[in-house]
């Protein structure tokens, strides 16, 4: 099993611009979320889907998107990207509510 | 909401030598704790984790203990080693919340040869 994949690894943008970020996990997990880890403030959570199809608010959604079409894929969206979403980028996934969750390697995100 | 904290940022521990990591949360509610590590340019993994009804567990090397009187719970690492310098971080949530995880701010455990 390749785990959580995330792309892409860097990804520099100007300010304004849209762009999604890429995550899949192959190990039929229901439950994946999207944090952002930012230096001094540890991992804060955006969105979270516990099922295809169902998705749901985080600690900090504004200026994100997410959909979740198969239990695989959980893109990121952001629709017009601000100096403050500038940080690295984590999916997770896990199988139920209290098992062990898998984070992705990130993505490192500059906005300009 | 609750909030879920490490009382010192960086931690320096001699090889060999056992380190122990703190964390401190105020939801008196929440019933599952985590501890990961995570490395320089890879993202948090999973070392041991820890339920409301008990007050200790042990792993491999690690032992987390909780003290829900005082809301405290920590992380042992025995004889701790090079490859244990990392940042590590606590994590609470309550049965039923589904993903959300309250992460602590990190600190990192530097490992002296």
């Amino acid at each position: 099993n390749a785990g959580v994949t995330q792309t892409p690894k860097f990804q520099v943008l100007k300010t304004g611009q849209s762009m999604t970020l890429q995550c899949a996990q192959d190990m039929n997990h229901e439950y994946m979320s999207w944090y952002r880890q930012d230096p001094g403030m540890g991992l804060r959570l955006i969105h979270y889907s516990v099922g295809a199809g169902i998705t749901d608010q985080g600690e900090v959604p504004n200026g994100y998107n997410v959909s979740r079409s198969t239990t695989e894929d959980f893109p990121l969206r952001l629709l017009s990207a601000a100096p403050s979403q500038t940080s690295v980028y984590f999916c997770a996934s896990k199988q139920g509510d209290l098992d062990t969750q898998y984070f992705g390697p990130g993505t490192r995100l500059t906005v300009l | 909401g609750e909030s879920v904290g490490l009382h010192l940022p960086t931690l320096s521990v001699q090889e060999g030598d056992n380190s122990i990591i703190n964390c401190a949360y105020s939801n008196s509610a929440s019933d599952y704790f985590i501890w990961y590590k995570q490395e320089s340019g890879k993202g948090p993994q999973f070392i041991i984790d820890i339920r409301s009804n008990m007050d200790k567990r042990q792993g491999q090397r690690v032992t987390v203990l909780l003290n829900k009187t005082v809301k405290h719970l920590s992380l042992q690492i025995a004889a701790t080693q090079p490859g244990d310098s990392a940042v590590y971080f606590c994590a609470g949530t309550k049965t039923g919340a589904n993903s959300k995880l309250t992460f602590g701010k990190g600190i990192t455990l530097s490992v002296r040869p």
